[in-house]
């Protein structure tokens, strides 16, 4: 157990929809990434916060959206879904200490099916 | 921008057979390097890592050097069990700061008994 939760884990939907995804991180960590597993793409980074502010973008669609709380949780919200956002969604955690560059640490994933 | 490449898998080996998975890497910098381990259903798990040039992550059996000269950072064992079988991703992340993880495509190993 990494100490990462990721909620749900498993969510199917219909093409159009907009669904959530919902990530809490490891005690203290306050770096929060976000990454996308599908089978043509492979693992691809998506977003990164920092202790509630956005530091880094990756291939993150228009549609797709996150935000980190203040309780360090964060969501990533999916909008007007297609069929090729069908995928496994996983977060992961690191603490981010200055000058160190942290292990991270991933939670199960949410598998999106969209219908 | 910075790139993984992993040999292409399938791999199939019989139990307590050895086992090599290459990596080499892209990067501007010096890029910390990582093994990560996916077991059927599950999430991406931390095998080992290495933070500058030659020094050598272990776990579990497992081992890789990272290699300036070569940019490389194989995956190796000495026996593998069926326990083993998983999909194993090589990862790099920048070496200055917390920065997001770049994967390989990832290579699934299937050990048999």
């Amino acid at each position: 157990d990494s100490g990462v939760t990721q909620t749900p884990k498993h969510l199917i939907t219909a093409t159009g929809q907009r669904v959530t995804l919902r990530c809490s991180p490891r005690s203290g960590d306050l770096s929060v990434y976000w990454y996308q597993q599908s089978l043509d793409q492979g693992l691809q980074f998506l977003i990164q916060y920092y202790n509630g502010e956005e530091r880094a973008k990756g291939n993150i669609l228009e549609r797709f959206s996150a935000q980190q709380f203040p309780d360090l949780h964060s969501e990533l919200n999916l909008s007007s879904l297609e069929l090729g956002d069908s995928a496994l969604y996983f977060c992961a955690s690191s603490a981010a200490q200055r000058g160190y560059t942290d292990t991270q640490y991933f939670g199960p994933g949410t598998r999106l099916t969209v219908l | 921008g910075d790139s993984v490449t992993q040999m292409e898998g399938p791999v199939t080996l019989s139990e307590e057979a050895f086992l090599t998975i290459n990596c080499t890497y892209t990067a501007t910098g010096y890029p910390s390097l990582f093994w990560y381990v996916q077991y059927p259903g599950e999430g991406l798990q931390l095998l080992l890592k290495a933070t500058k040039a030659d020094d050598k992550g272990s776990n579990k059996g497992f081992e890789a050097t990272y290699r300036k000269e070569t940019t490389s950072f194989h995956l190796e064992k000495g026996s593998v069990q069926v326990s083993d079988s998983a999909v194993y991703f090589c990862a790099l992340s920048d070496r200055v700061g917390n920065t997001p993880l770049v994967f390989g495509k990832g290579t699934r190993l299937s050990v048999i008994a």
